[in-house]
């Protein structure tokens, strides 16, 4: 399976900034994709990103607040704009599994609070 | 309606117990199921795929798909302190790369 590094793993941040998030994979990958984790909500998919052009958003989640970048095919990362208290949450890099028939590997995540 | 409905426990039994987790959903089109574990302050690790209906065994863990009921369900055998985590399921559609999860069970395993 590949191997994902998060960064960082948890912040603390004021209202109005911006965080950007950094995910680097040991191999080379087509997709990476950014999830959203909530307090009690279960995981939401945000973005698809895709080497060479522009990310993929999900319903709900637009371009101008959480842009991502996709520069080569082991590293992206997410930024979180205009920061407020509910965007407080884990957010994790996931890749598709090379190892296995089907799954994806998740990052350990970045822990996110905004005051 | 939830896309993915599950029970977010927790969920607490002594250690050697058989543990039952499960989730239902709504979408008919969904194919493929996983389930994943998640420890405190890690990401979601893939623990178990199944494809379409059918059981799948994998040591102590036997995965279970219902389409005609829309149910799937993860069984522990034997369970033991380090199986205590959160239990996510997750299913998505073929040709999608959009996983849909649920809210995850938090499961204690109690020595």
């Amino acid at each position: 399976s590949a191997v994902i590094s998060q960064k960082p793993s948890r912040d603390i941040c004021q209202r109005g900034t911006s965080l950007t998030i950094q995910c680097q994979v040991d191999s080379q990958v087509t997709m990476m994709f950014w999830y959203r984790q909530q307090p009690g909500q279960s995981l939401t998919l945000i973005a698809t990103a895709n080497q060479g052009s522009e990310a993929t958003y999900e319903s709900g989640f637009v371009i101008d607040k959480f842009p991502i970048s996709r520069p080569n095919l082991t590293f992206s990362t997410l930024t979180v704009s205009n920061m407020s208290p509910e965007d407080s949450s884990i957010y994790l890099c996931s890749v598709e599994d090379q190892g296995r028939n089907y799954g994806y590997t998740f990052g350990s995540g970045t822990r996110l609070t905004v005051v | 309606q939830k896309e993915v409905e599950q029970d977010p426990g927790p969920l607490s039994v002594p250690e050697g117990a058989i543990v039952s987790l499960n989730c239902t959903y709504s979408n008919s089109a969904f194919q493929y199921f996983m389930w994943y574990r998640q420890y405190s302050r890690k990401g979601p690790e893939l623990l178990m795929y199944t494809y379409s209906s059918g059981n799948k065994e994998d040591g102590r863990f036997t995965a279970q798909v219902d389409k005609s009921s829309k149910y799937i369900s993860l069984f522990i055998r034997d369970s033991q302190p380090s199986d205590s985590a959160t239990y996510l399921c997750a299913m998505s559609q073929t040709g999608a790369n959009n996983l849909f999860f649920g809210t995850g069970t938090r499961l204690t395993v109690i020595p």
